[in-house]
């Protein structure tokens, strides 16, 4: 059965404090990985997308990495307007129709 | 461009009443999903569409219709509520997935169903 699992399922941390939010993954045929930032009362917002082992995406103080069983978002140095919850998604090759599959997040509180 | 829009934002249901969510995307999108959203369940895909005049079922489709008649739209549907469909629904879309592509969600619909 595919499935996504994310840790840990909070996070706080300092202003300037970095970490790393992990997201493992099983899945028939990896198609792509998904990272989602989701503020209270909004809808999720697109970050990343991860196509194969390796591979290494950056913005702003967030970088995102995959290998064949999870995939880490590094966070450096984050500040308070980087306080979300995280989602990590992932799409079976085998899958018709591009369903996504979630893991339940990772809530990130960064305090000044 | 406005993107993904839902329309109502927050609405409260008695157990059998009936109700349509609309979901609207100006990004000439193929692909269009309905997730609903509950506390330690993640996001679960309801139904989805592939284009104009299709429908599938998703993860969890028992209790919605939906359907597509206009490719910007895709309305899901309760004909009866119940309090279990109590959740956050989420509308994406997505341009195609006949390769790795990005959904985009909406802002969402808050249903409570009393």
């Amino acid at each position: 059965e595919d499935q996504v699992t994310q840790s840990p399922e909070a996070l706080r941390l300092q202003e300037g404090e970095s970490s790393s939010l992990n997201c493992s993954y099983t899945v028939s045929g990896l198609r792509g990985l998904f990272w989602y930032r989701q503020d209270p009362g909004k809808g999720p917002e697109f970050l990343f997308t991860l196509y194969s082992a390796g591979e290494e995406k950056e913005k702003e103080r967030l970088k995102a990495t995959l290998t064949k069983k999870e995939s880490f978002l590094h966070i450096t140095a984050p500040k308070p307007e980087d306080s979300a919850t995280y989602l990590c998604a992932v799409q079976a090759s085998y899958n018709q129709g591009g369903k996504l599959i979630f893991g339940q997040g990772t809530e990130l509180s960064v305090k000044p | 461009n406005a993107g993904v829009t839902q329309t109502p934002k927050f609405r409260v249901l008695k157990t059998g009443q009936s109700m349509t969510l609309l979901c609207a995307q100006d990004m000439n999108h193929e692909y269009m999903y309905w997730y609903r959203q509950d506390p330690g369940m993640g996001l679960r895909l309801i139904h989805y569409s592939v284009g104009e005049g299709t429908t599938a079922k998703g993860e969890v489709p028992d209790g919605y219709n939906v359907s597509r008649l206009k490719k910007q739209n895709f309305l899901l549907g309760l004909e009866s509520a119940a309090p279990s469909q109590t959740s956050v629904y989420f509308c994406a879309s997505s341009y195609s997935a006949s390769r790795p592509d990005t959904q985009y969600f909406g802002p969402g619909t808050r249903l409570t169903v009393l």
